[in-house]
């Protein structure tokens, strides 16, 4: 069945510390991955995204992610996060170009000064 | 350019009664969605326009929830009766379509309370 999984639904760190969430999907020959964010009361931002290329993928606000084939992970990494980033991170996948949209249960981040 | 436009941002309703929701998309966008997000979960997809037509609509319940896409445009969800299960926020996105995916740009949604 197509699936993503978001292993971590909360995960806190300190401000200017690194972070990673971590997001696997079910394997397909073709996949198209994506990272949104949702600010509280808002609707949600594309961060990123993975549909061919190069397997690192840099996107706004200083994240990127990492296509790993052979794990079926799209990991979310940033170096250094700040009070800024505090929001609901959402992985979401699509096997084909015409087909849904389907997300993650979602990764709550929370920056701590 | 103009986002994806939706209304009304706030709706309560007693369970039983109707309500109706509102979307616009972003012109040109062929690919209209509805998801359903409960809180503290992921968007659920309702249903998956292309123009008028739909494409995806597996995870609607169609005993109480209808949505119609007309002229391949805005669409408006509708749920009659209402649950109090259904109770979430209803989110429209929208998407170019054709050969490469592109990402879906979601409206801010509508915040739905059944009491």
């Amino acid at each position: 069945a197509q699936s993503v999984t978001q292993l971590d639904s909360q995960v806190p760190v300190f401000e200017e510390a690194p972070v990673e969430l971590r997001c696997n999907y079910s394997s397909s020959v073709s996949v198209y991955l994506f990272w949104y964010v949702q600010y509280p009361n808002q609707g949600l931002q594309l961060l990123l995204k993975y549909l061919s290329g190069s397997t690192l993928v840099k996107g706004i606000n200083g994240f990127e992610a990492e296509f790993n084939k052979s794990q079926t992970s799209f990991h979310l990494r940033k170096p250094s996060v700040h009070i800024s980033d505090t929001a609901e991170y959402f992985c979401a996948v699509s096997y084909s170009s015409a087909s849904k949209i389907i997300f993650g249960s979602g990764t709550r981040l929370s920056i701590r000064p | 350019e103009a986002g994806v436009a939706q209304s009304p941002r706030y709706k309560i309703i007693e369970k039983r009664q109707s309500v109706a929701f509102w979307c616009n998309p972003i012109s040109g966008h062929a690919t209209l969605y509805w998801y359903q997000q409960i809180l503290g979960q992921g968007p659920k997809l309702l249903i998956q326009f292309q123009n008028n037509g739909v494409v995806d609509d597996s995870q609607l319940p169609k005993d109480r929830f209808s949505a119609e896409r007309l002229k391949g445009v805005d669409s408006t969800l509708k749920i009659q009766p209402a649950k109090l299960e259904d109770s979430a926020v209803y989110l429209c996105a929208s998407s170019l379509t054709g050969g490469v995916p592109t990402e879906a740009f979601f409206g801010q949604g509508t915040r739905l309370t059944v009491v």
